[in-house]
């Protein structure tokens, strides 16, 4: 079992619609969440954070996190093309690494 | 406020030679991390240092090690490189990677092994 596991994908969504996107992982110590942008070509960009159970909401997106369930998800309400990439999630232990899952593939089409 | 600067952006090596690559994080942040990714594998932890000292390390091979510097800045070396060491390496700086932040990332070194 991988220590990080996302949606493989691709996801495709038309344009306004709601984009969700799932991880979990296994470790339970696990303190900090985050969600990663990467555009192809380039280098992945923070995103969204998240460490409390709950909704975390930064404009068009909302991070949920659910510790008992060890589940993180990334919503994107009115999704644009300019969000077509992909979206890794990561989970920092309490060693301090963080470790991504294989990153879900999304395509918002006009 | 510069961001991570990775060089060289690009390079190209035969196999068995060595390779050093160059990081040098945000200003004020201690914490370097560096991670390989390929199509196949994702983006897999290398090790991170943290005030010059390794902290973290993931399961590769002794052929990769790394260092920091007293101004934060990291160098990772690969040596006797093979044609699967051919990859993006990416440096991640962090405050403080304990801390609840996140990583800046650099552009990345793409290497490629012949």
């Amino acid at each position: 079992q991988k220590e990080v596991e996302q949606n493989s994908g691709p996801l495709s969504v038309p344009e306004g619609a709601i984009a969700s996107l799932n991880c979990t992982y296994s470790d339970r110590g696990s303190q900090s969440f985050f969600w990663y942008r990467q555009y192809s070509g380039k280098s992945p960009e923070l995103i969204m954070s998240i460490y409390s159970n709950g909704d975390k909401e930064d404009g068009r997106f909302t991070a949920q996190l659910n510790k008992a369930s060890q589940y993180v998800s990334l919503l994107i309400r009115d999704s644009q093309p300019s969000d077509s990439a992909t979206y890794l999630c990561a989970v920092k232990s309490n060693a301090g690494k963080s470790t991504f899952g294989d990153g879900t593939t999304l395509t918002v089409k006009p | 406020k510069a961001g991570v600067t990775q060089t060289p952006r690009y390079l190209i090596k035969t196999r068995g030679q060595q390779v050093t690559l160059s990081c040098s994080p945000i200003s004020g942040h201690r914490s370097v991390s560096w991670y390989q990714q390929t199509p196949g594998q994702g983006l897999q932890f290398l090790f991170e240092y943290f005030s010059e000292t390794q902290r973290n390390k993931g399961n590769f091979p002794g052929r990769f090690s790394g260092r920091q510097f007293s101004n934060s800045r990291s160098e990772m070396n690969v040596s006797t490189l093979e044609l699967g060491d051919s990859a993006l390496y990416l440096c991640a700086s962090s405050i403080d990677s304990l801390s609840n932040y996140g990583y800046t990332f650099g552009s990345g070194t793409r290497l490629t092994v012949v």
